[in-house]
């Protein structure tokens, strides 16, 4: 199992609330992303960054917005929370070509 | 856009049995990767095979590239129970940027 930790594991809210998902790492990766996964689908990249106070889109339109202000820290913020945003979220970090993920926040919103 | 496209999409063996899975892919590429998934969980990495070469081995696991066709098998042999997840293929754009477009996965199902 990789270094890298996501919470909450599980989070079930309501329409219009602010939410963060949270990501670390303890590896010293410069490289960190956001996937978004619905069950049984392929992987979409929602954000991504190359290191502190660097944050990028991905292929994926997102409402979401991400930060880096440090290397090991990379939270996922939602200003508010609606039913399509129900997915899984896979946080993963990379040093080369290789990723390690988290094992994913699963979000449902009513 | 959709770069890898894995086949079959599912797929039902007994332990023991030997686990193909095929990955096509649309552009260029600087490598290839394989996945694993457990239920609810994050991915494994699995194996890398880059574009100038053609196969590589990992224990019980045999991935192959054929850069003409755009395309990749997973081999698994002597399957085991433990096997069953679901596997995705990878794919890095030769630009060098470590972004990867994911396929859609194949579910296997090993039984005892």
């Amino acid at each position: 199992e990789a270094d890298i930790y996501q919470t909450p594991r599980y989070l079930v809210i309501g329409t219009g609330k602010k939410i963060t998902l949270e990501c670390s790492q303890t590896m010293g990766h410069d490289k960190m992303y956001w996937y978004q996964q619905d069950p049984g689908m392929e992987l979409h990249l929602i954000h991504y960054s190359y290191g502190v106070n660097s944050t990028e889109k991905g292929d994926l339109s997102s409402e979401s917005t991400v930060s880096r202000i440090r290397t090991e820290h990379f939270p996922l913020t939602l200003e508010s929370a609606r039913p399509s945003h129900t997915s899984q979220y896979l946080c993963a970090s990379s040093v080369g070509d290789e990723q390690y993920f988290g094992p994913g926040t699963r979000l449902t919103v009513t | 856009s959709q770069q890898g496209e894995e086949d079959p999409q599912a797929l039902s063996i007994q332990e023991g049995e030997n686990a193909t899975m095929n990955c096509s892919y649309k552009t260029s590429i600087n490598n290839l990767q394989w996945y694993r998934q457990n239920s609810g969980r994050g991915l494994v990495h699995l194996i890398l095979i880059r574009s100038n070469e053609r196969e590589k081995h990992s224990g019980r696991l045999r991935v192959t590239l054929d850069t003409s066709k755009k395309s990749s098998s997973l081999l698994i042999t002597a399957s085991r129970a433990a096997d069953t997840a679901s596997y995705f293929c990878a794919t890095a754009p030769p630009s060098g940027y470590s972004t990867l477009t994911f396929g859609k996965g194949t579910m296997l199902l090993v039984s005892p």
